[in-house]
């Protein structure tokens, strides 16, 4: 059972913006930088945001995070057909001294 | 180009045991943290361990605690997960990954994971 909660499933048109949310606590989100990573159907998993904010080489800008408190947010403008597929945030956990996924959330173009 | 390989997946009954490796290329591997995180069939990643790039400092999810053993080899660049007792909830695909973190031991204000093998399959099953 994860620790940080997340929508099971969003959607939108081509071209809307979708955002998906990440529920923590103190020991992880409210101290430690958040990440988010995406899963194409069959694919390994990618990292996508950094350090709350902070895109990898190759990540277009449409996609962008943001954190407050111990929640963060996914924010993809733009939604294209390739953006189908799961999305998850991360973080360090103090407490459980772990790095923890949030539950996930599936993302459907529709 | 960066690129990390896991090998050793397979069928093997409950109770049994299995060991995973994961080769690196084209990164000083002896400098960086190494993941191990897998994915169930119908459910969402789950991070399993972690080892710190000396080795020194080992991390376990409580739900593998005490059955699996995270290694590496600095000199063969190579990752390992000894899985033992393994359960049909160990059934997943593994995944290694390069980690990004700003020491080798706690609190990390950062921790990411930038680099992803393409997974290895375990089954436990009778």
């Amino acid at each position: 059972q994860s620790v940080l909660t997340q929508p099971p499933s969003a959607s939108g048109t081509p071209g809307q913006r979708v955002t998906i949310s990440c529920s923590g606590s103190n020991s992880n989100i409210g101290n430690n930088a958040v990440n988010w990573y995406q899963q194409l159907p069959g694919t390994a998993p990618k990292l996508l945001i950094y350090t709350n904010n902070q895109w990898p080489s190759g990540v277009p800008a449409r996609f962008s995070g943001s954190k407050s408190g111990t929640s963060a947010s996914l924010a993809i403008s733009g939604l294209q057909s390739e953006d189908e597929a799961d999305y998850y945030c991360a973080a360090w956990d103090d407490r459980l001294n772990g790095y923890v996924f949030g539950t996930g959330t599936k993302v459907t173009v529709l | 180009e960066v690129q990390l390989v896991e090998s050793g997946g397979g069928l093997v009954k409950p109770g049994g045991s299995l060991r995973l490796s994961c080769v690196a290329s084209g990164l000083t591997f002896r400098s960086f943290s190494m993941n191990w995180v897998r994915r169930a069939p119908g459910k969402g990643l789950e991070w399993v361990s972690s080892i710190s790039s000396s080795g020194s400092y080992i991390y376990y999810a409580d739900s593998v605690k005490g059955r699996f053993t995270i290694s590496r080899d600095n000199a063969k660049k190579s990752l390992y997960l000894q899985m033992s007792s393994l359960r049909a909830e160990d059934t997943a695909v593994y995944y290694c990954a390069r980690g990004i973190v700003p020491a080798a031991t706690p609190p990390y204000d950062y921790y990411y994971m930038d680099v992803w093998g393409k997974g290895t399959t375990v089954s436990v099953s009778s």
